[in-house]
């Protein structure tokens, strides 16, 4: 079955910029989406096919997908940025594949 | 606006069945290319994927738990409904409906349903 595998932390502080990864095997192939979820909420889209964002969406999320890694970049990191993001591809044996969730923890 | 909202059981024993409703607005499961799927959540961990419903009535489960799930839609009512079988203390959790665009973009979500299975 295919993994998405994240890192289980980011920190950053406020104005900075935050970078979160997605490792799979030869993910830049696949379509990768993103989720934020702040705390007892549901999960949110933030981008999708890779670069594309839901209107509403700031232009400060941003993504990008190569290799074995997709990454989702979040410019000018504010207080409310902070949450938990999974990343999401389909996989034509498992459907659909998450990863483990990055929590984004703004300092 | 598109809005999709779970109800059912916050207790379920377990052995038993569970069903889940997701009532929604905004669209309709009779429109070419719509979708909605079931996704769970349990306790501090991650989110995983259950099942699709598409427009045409075309069914989508996850390998590890197809036996257990059956989805169905009520076009007119706008809902679909998902079951569970055979309840575990595993599958307590937070279920979510959500509003699939292509075949996994999950573009809107429910506010979710807590789950707990025990007796």
């Amino acid at each position: 079955s295919y993994v998405l595998t994240q890192p289980p932390s980011v920190s950053v502080a406020p104005g900075q910029t935050a970078r979160m990864t997605c490792g799979g095997n030869n993910i830049g192939s696949k379509s990768v989406h993103w989720y934020q979820q702040r705390p007892g909420q549901a999960p949110v889209l933030v981008v999708y096919d890779d670069t594309d964002r839901p209107s509403g969406i700031p232009e400060r999320f941003s993504g990008s997908n190569s290799g074995n890694t997709a990454t989702l970049t979040i410019s000018r990191v504010e207080a409310g940025d902070e949450a938990d993001y999974y990343c999401q591809v389909w996989d034509n044996s498992d459907h659909v594949v998450f990863g483990g969730g990055t929590k984004l923890t703004v300092l | 606006q598109v809005t999709l909202k779970e109800s059912g059981p916050a207790l379920v024993n377990p052995t038993q069945t569970l069903t889940l409703t997701c009532s929604f607005s905004g669209f309709s499961l009779s429109t070419t290319g719509m979708r909605v799927s079931w996704i769970r959540q349990p306790p501090g961990k991650a989110l995983e994927w259950l099942a699709r419903i598409d427009w045409d009535d075309d069914k989508f489960y996850v390998t590890s738990l197809k036996t257990r799930l059956t989805i169905s839609k009520d076009t007119s009512k706008n809902q679909v409904v998902l079951t569970m079988t055979n309840m575990d203390p595993v599958d307590t959790a937070t279920y979510f409906c959500a509003r699939t665009r292509s075949m996994y973009v999950f573009d809107a979500w429910g506010q979710g349903t807590v789950v707990i299975v025990s007796s």
